[in-house]
């Protein structure tokens, strides 16, 4: 159980264009997704926590109105890069908390890989 | 403030035994989580530790000290596919994640 999928789970796209990413959970209800980025190397930087039906709450440093997070239903959350430039050349990975939980476990989607060109 | 301090890397021998440190400093504490990661992959789960002690679960086991900060993740038996980055977190008392940097592991034959 607790399956979490994203898709896609890689997309090369041109400079100045926008990239949905989709996280779901499959056989749970998630009412907070968490949504992080990976650079080549590095640890895991969260970017902003997103509770469903809520304005998502983003780390200092990131920008929301680059990175547009919705989370419309407790199955299903989106990340927007919007205008996005190489630099934004990441691994995109969410995750999510099940209702309820009693300890904070979060169950991870496999990752999207973004190129911008 | 929080911090979560673990190693970068560290590599060792097909076959021995490794273990990866932890230490952590939060607001409140609930209980340590320890993560799996392979390069171009997500993190696996892997433990979580809320009481003191040594849990064990196969080749894995976790040890979690509350009184002094510290937690550590002991690998034995090494094998090639154990060559990964383990990730130290700790839940606050809201039970947010507090991440850790990761511990590069290189095993070696």
């Amino acid at each position: 159980g607790a399956v979490v999928s994203q898709h896609p789970s890689r997309v090369i796209c041109k400079s100045g264009t926008s990239v949905k990413i989709e996280c779901r959970s499959l056989d749970f209800q998630a009412t907070t997704m968490f949504w992080y980025r990976q650079f080549p190397k590095q640890s895991l930087m969260l970017m902003a926590t997103s509770n469903e039906g809520s304005k998502a709450t983003y780390e200092q440093g990131v920008e929301k109105d680059k990175f547009l997070i919705n989370h419309a239903s407790l199955t299903l959350s989106t990340l927007t890069v919007t205008s996005a430039h190489p630099e934004d050349s990441s691994f995109y990975i969410c995750s999510a908390q099940t209702l309820g939980t009693d300890n904070g476990e979060q169950y991870f989607g496999p990752g999207t890989r973004l190129t911008v060109t | 403030g929080q911090n979560i301090d673990q190693p970068t890397e560290m590599t060792a021998t097909e076959g021995a035994i490794v273990q990866i440190n932890c230490t952590y400093q939060t607001s409140g504490f609930n209980g340590l989580f320890w993560y799996q990661q392979h390069a171009g992959e997500a993190p696996t789960f892997l433990s979580y530790n809320v009481l003191d002690g040594l849990e064990e679960k196969g080749r894995f086991s976790s040890f979690l000290s509350r009184s002094k900060g510290y937690s550590y993740l002991l690998l034995k038996e090494l094998q090639m596919k154990d060559s990964a980055s383990y990730l130290c977190a700790a839940t606050d008392s809201n039970y947010q994640l507090i991440w850790g940097a990761g511990t590069k592991l290189i095993i070696k034959p």
